[in-house]
């Protein structure tokens, strides 16, 4: 069980905007940085967001971060069918001498 | 090109061991961090553990779940780095990614995050 909750599944139509929410407590999230990873069957985590809402090169801005009190959220517009996947949070967490930890990721499928 | 290729991976039975390889190339190995997280069959991402980068000593840290079984270990003048996995386990049975970590210095902390990952190899721990 992750300290990191993460719904499940979402769902939404193509060219819909879709959230997924990261929910910590203000120890964790709210104190550290949460960074996005996308994971298609069968290839390598791909990295959306880090730094709680910076994009790196490549990623369309589709794709948005935000982070408030002890939840983070990423955020997709103009849905496409490539974008259903599984999504994951993660949070650095330095006062431990340096963690990471995975929140328990949500299948977003594009009806 | 920036690149990760694990390795090393396979059948293995309970109770021995395996080491990992992760080569990189494309970027100066020795500048990153190196962490290591698994994907069990039907489960989510674990992250494992990562060693850091010379700058910054070289160090490794572990995940609680893996601490004391697996070693994170380095050589950048061959640009790998390693997973030593001990007294392996049926739920050791997964499939391994490497990933280059990338910190980030925020006022008085840091944070790390994953930038380039490998393909993964397969590890099945089975009798």
């Amino acid at each position: 069980q992750s300290v990191l909750t993460q719904p499940p599944s979402v769902s939404a139509a193509p060219g819909q905007k879709v959230t997924i929410s990261c929910s910590g407590s203000s120890s964790n999230i709210g104190n550290n940085f949460v960074s996005w990873y996308q994971k298609l069957p069968g290839t390598a985590p791909k990295l959306l967001i880090y730094g709680n809402n910076k994009r790196p090169s490549g990623i369309p801005d589709r794709f948005s971060g935000s982070k408030s009190g002890p939840s983070a959220t990423l955020g997709i517009t103009g849905l496409q069918t490539g974008d259903e996947a599984l999504y994951y949070c993660a949070m650095w967490d330095s006062s431990l001498s340096g963690v990471l930890v995975f929140g328990g990721g949500t299948k977003l499928t594009v009806l | 090109e920036v690149q990760l290729v694990e390795s090393g991976g396979g059948l293995v039975q309970p109770g021995r061991s395996l080491r990992l390889s992760c080569a990189g190339s494309g970027f100066t190995f020795g500048d990153y961090a190196m962490s290591w997280v698994r994907q069990a069959p039907g489960k989510g991402l674990e992250w494992l553990g990562f060693i850091r980068g010379r700058g910054y000593g070289g160090t490794a840290e572990y995940a609680a779940s893996v601490k004391g079984r697996f070693i994170i270990s380095r050589d950048d003048s061959k640009t790998t780095a390693y997973l030593r996995m001990s007294s392996l386990k049926a739920e050791d049975t997964a499939v391994y990614y490497c990933a280059r970590s990338v910190v980030v210095l925020n006022d008085d902390s840091y944070y790390y995050y994953m930038d380039v990952w490998g393909k993964g190899t397969t590890v099945t721990v089975s009798s």
